[in-house]
């Protein structure tokens, strides 16, 4: 199974910083990573597939990149609606598997 | 407007047997790869199965012979029947469809509410 492992597990951040969220896979998995968001008792919503593709609807804030083993989640300005939790998901193989997640909270 | 909806979660007895359905509006699930995801409480999102339009069906080791994905076209519902629950099956259950492009490109939009089942006697 392909592992995959955020950083950091959480952080604080103001509203207007730039955060950067990291995500790295125990194996090669090209650009196959996709990443969620979710706040508290909602289901999580798809943000960014294949590595770098918006889906429609998300703020342009958001932005994804990497290929192979690392990728990064960035938002580069922090909204009060942005405080939430994150998730990485390979699909290079099955299983598919999500990362951790990393919690992002108001400083 | 694309919706999915879940139900038949609840509190169950460890070895106990629960279906889950998921609903589909605005979409087919018989022409579309459907997954089921869980979240255990205060836990991360885990992969449980996936059932492709042609029928495949894959599952997680964790729940690999004791649960089961199937749909029925005509209702346009995706099921999971769980069979020998154990505690650790205590989660959330969402249904999402799988969108995919080339290779394994493939990404979970969008996701049901999800509906809670709990395993505990």
């Amino acid at each position: 199974d392909i592992q995959m492992t955020q950083s950091p597990s959480s952080l604080s951040a103001s509203v207007g910083d730039r955060v950067t969220i990291t995500c790295r896979a125990s194996q090669s998995i090209s650009s196959y990573l996709n990443w969620y968001q979710q706040k508290p008792g909602k289901a999580p919503k798809l943000l960014i597939y294949a590595a770098s593709s918006l889906q429609t609807g998300v703020p342009s804030g958001f932005s994804g990149s990497g290929s192979g083993t690392d990728f990064t989640l960035t938002i580069s300005s922090l909204q009060p609606e942005d405080f939430a939790t994150y998730y990485c998901q390979q699909s290079y193989s099955i299983p598919l598997t999500f990362g951790g997640g990393t919690k992002v909270e108001i400083k | 407007e694309v919706q999915l909806v879940e139900t038949g979660g609840g509190l169950i007895q460890p070895g106990g047997s629960l279906r889950l359905s998921c609903a589909a509006s605005g979409l087919s699930v018989s022409n579309n790869y459907m997954t089921w995801v869980r979240q255990a409480p205060g836990r991360g999102l885990e992969w449980v199965s996936v059932i492709y339009s042609g029928g495949t069906t894959y599952y997680a080791a964790s729940v690999k012979g004791r649960f089961t994905v199937s749909r029925d076209d005509s209702n346009n519902t995706l099921y999971l029947q769980m069979n020998s629950l154990r505690a650790e099956d205590t989660a959330v259950y969402y249904c999402a469809r799988t969108n995919y492009a080339s290779g394994s490109n493939n990404w979970f939009d969008p996701w049901g509410q999800g509906t809670l089942v709990t395993v505990s006697s």
